[in-house]
């Protein structure tokens, strides 16, 4: 069965300092993979999106970004926190050439202050 | 207009109740119909999954899915106080990116 891992569980980060999210999945190969914003009485807003290794595509403009060095790794990544950057972060995959039926990580709490 | 309309609640019912959660869309080109469960500082969880229109059942959950009224409904039936989370309805129109309602707050009361 597939599990995606995510990590750490909290964060606390001081404004301007860098950030580095992981996420893996185990048990499938080539997954399209998401990294996820939820915003309380927001929803889930999506960052980046990635089809394969090295292929990242950005849903919206901001200071973070994302890289996938392996097949199932998909990292988010800032060089300098802002406040407004504090949210819970959330990967999920969906099975190559899909994009509906989506699996999600337990997410990591970022808080900066 | 948003694309998918989700009444956030908080919705409170007594345990055993039937719980009628719903979402309105805007997007004539959906076709694919989620529902996830999320618990307070948690991933979301999948739930049901629903291409077009029609009925799909699991145990106690029963979703909903009217193309023609543009409206998608989850129904949980003997209510019971694990079921107390938070529940996205989600929908695309094939390989596009997922829409995902705000979220409905359920609590189930014992």
């Amino acid at each position: 069965s597939q599990t995606i891992h995510q990590w750490p569980a909290t964060l606390v980060q001081p404004v301007g300092s860098p950030l580095s999210l992981e996420c893996t999945v185990e048990g499938t190969s080539n997954p399209n993979l998401y990294w996820y914003r939820q915003a309380a009485g927001r929803g889930l807003q999506l960052l980046f999106y990635s089809v394969g290794i090295g292929q990242i595509s950005s849903e919206v403009p901001q200071n973070l970004s994302a890289s996938r060095p392996q097949d199932r790794q998909f990292i988010l990544s800032s060089k300098k926190l802002l406040l407004s950057d504090s949210g819970f972060y959330l990967c999920a995959w969906s099975y190559a050439g899909r994009r509906d039926e989506q699996y999600f990580g337990p997410g990591t709490r970022l808080t900066v202050t | 207009q948003k694309e998918v309309e989700q009444d956030p609640g908080p919705l409170s019912v007594p345990e055993g109740a039937i719980v009628s959660l719903n979402c309105t869309y805007s997007n004539s080109a959906f076709q694919y119909f989620m529902w996830y469960r999320q618990y307070s500082r948690k991933g979301p969880e999948l739930l049901m999954y629903t291409y077009s229109s029609g009925n799909k059942e699991d145990g106690r959950f029963t979703a909903q899915v009217d193309k023609s009224s543009k409206y998608i409904s989850l129904f949980i039936r003997d209510s019971q106080p694990s079921d107390s989370a938070t529940y996205l309805c989600a929908m695309s129109g094939g390989y596009q990116k997922v829409t995902f309602g705000i979220g409905t707050k359920l609590q189930v009361i014992p």
